[in-house]
């Protein structure tokens, strides 16, 4: 069975400080990735998704980018964090190219002091 | 407008009760709708996946779906303490291949012992 693993599941970073969070899924080959950040009280919005090794597509623009350097790996980073990008991150993969449902990691809780 | 609405709760009903939950949206190209469950400080959890138009039984959950009305409600019947959490609705169009879902902020609900 498939699985997804993302890390840290904590962090506190000072304003300014890069940041590097990993994703990673297990069980498949060639999945679609997602990233997506959760305000409080609000839904999820999608910030990244990639169908392939080097293919990246952005929902936003923003202070964030992100790489998959291998096939079931997902990078989101940043060269210097704002106050605004505290929030919940998650990390997620579909089956491609049918039209299968998208599955969640549990998520790293970013804040930005 | 936003492409889906949600009521936020907080929704408190004693155990063993019918719980009802709902979400209205806009986007008449929508094809495929979902509802994950989301405990907290966890990923959201994947509880139902239904296409198009009808209904959906699994164990205690029920999904509708009703594309003439734009209206998709998740039932859950016998509920358990366990079932307190928040759910969120997604939805997403039926072009094949990585696509943006798009979530509902998310009920919360609390189910009393």
């Amino acid at each position: 069975s498939q699985t997804i693993h993302q890390w840290p599941a904590t962090l506190v970073q000072p304003v300014g400080s890069p940041l590097s969070l990993e994703c990673t899924v297990e069980g498949t080959s060639n999945p679609n990735l997602y990233w997506y950040r959760q305000a409080a009280g609000r839904g999820l919005q999608l910030l990244f998704y990639s169908v392939g090794i080097g293919q990246i597509s952005s929902e936003v623009p923003q202070n964030l980018s992100a790489s998959r350097p291998q096939d079931r790996q997902f990078i989101l980073s940043s060269k210097k964090l704002l106050l605004s990008d505290s929030g919940f991150y998650l990390c997620a993969w579909s089956l491609g190219p049918n039209n299968q449902p998208q599955h969640f990691g549990d998520g790293t809780r970013l804040s930005i002091l | 407008q936003k492409e889906v609405e949600q009521d936020p709760g907080p929704l408190s009903v004693p155990e063993g009760a019918i719980v009802s939950l709902n979400c209205t949206y806009s986007n008449s190209a929508f094809q495929y709708f979902m509802w994950y469950r989301q405990y907290s400080r966890k990923g959201p959890e994947l509880l139902m996946y239904t296409y198009s138009s009808g209904n959906k039984e699994d164990g205690r959950f029920t999904a509708q779906v009703d594309k003439s009305s734009k209206y998709i409600s998740l039932f859950i019947r016998d509920s358990q303490p366990s079932d307190s959490a928040t759910y969120l609705c997604a939805m997403r169009g039926g072009v094949q291949g990585a696509q943006k879902l798009v979530f509902g902020q998310g009920t919360r609900l609390t189910i009393n012992p």
